[in-house]
């Protein structure tokens, strides 16, 4: 299994552009996730997923789209690139969620964004 | 939501040394308490986790504890080694479908 997976892995953007952050993983987990971790931080939950078709909001959505057409792909939209949206993004996946047993999360390599 | 608070920012401990990093948290819902390591330019790994149904656990030279009452949570590395320096991060969760809040962050430096 090669796990959980994103591309690409590094990507300079200027303000205003747009641009698709891509994350698939093999393990047929339900729950996946998009976290961005700033300099010196945690990381913070931008979107989540249930499953296909299904997303929702976490603690920082502004400024980011998402999708869930597959259970195994969760593509990352950013729209109108901002200085801000410097930073790592990492997918992650697990298969169920909360205090579950199977509720791991496993995370992809990230994605090294900087918006000049 | 969840607020997750680590302390410290920075520990430097030396090699063989044990070495104890504190999470605290707000909601009392929370029932998973994972630990990540990162080293420089990776992804986070899990390293440890609990649930709320168990006080302790073990994994050879890394336990973590968790006193509910107190809501908060403590990761132990002992006989550490120079492998140990990275940043390791705690995190919560409830049992909803969101995600893991993260603490900021602890810089584990190991002196030889």
């Amino acid at each position: 299994n090669a796990g959980v997976t994103q591309t690409p892995k590094f990507r300079i953007l200027k303000i205003g552009q747009s641009m698709t952050l891509q994350c698939t993983q093999d393990m047929n987990h339900n729950y996946m996730y998009w976290y961005r971790q700033d300099p010196g931080m945690g990381l913070k939950l931008i979107y989540y997923s249930v499953g296909a078709g299904i997303t929702d909001k976490g603690e920082v959505p502004n400024g980011y789209n998402v999708s869930r057409s597959t259970t195994e792909d969760f593509p990352l939209r950013l729209e109108l690139a901002a200085p801000s949206q410097t930073s790592v993004y990492f997918c992650a996946s697990s298969y169920l969620s909360g205090g579950r047993a199977g509720n791991e999360q496993f995370f992809g390599p990230g994605t090294r964004l900087t918006v000049l | 939501g969840e607020n997750v608070e680590q302390h410290p920012s920075t520990l430097s401990v030396q090699e063989g040394d044990s070495a104890v990093i504190k999470c605290t948290y707000s909601d009392s819902a929370s029932n998973y308490f994972p630990w990540y390591k990162q080293e420089l330019g990776k992804r986070p790994q899990l390293i440890i986790d609990i649930r709320s149904n168990v006080g302790e656990k073990k994994d050879q030279r890394i336990a973590v504890t968790l006193n509910k009452t107190a809501k908060h949570f403590s990761l132990h590395i002992t006989e550490t080694q120079p492998e140990d320096s990275a940043v390791y991060f705690c995190a919560a969760t409830g049992g909803g479908a969101d995600g893991l809040t993260f603490g900021k962050g602890t810089h584990l430096i190991i002196q030889p």
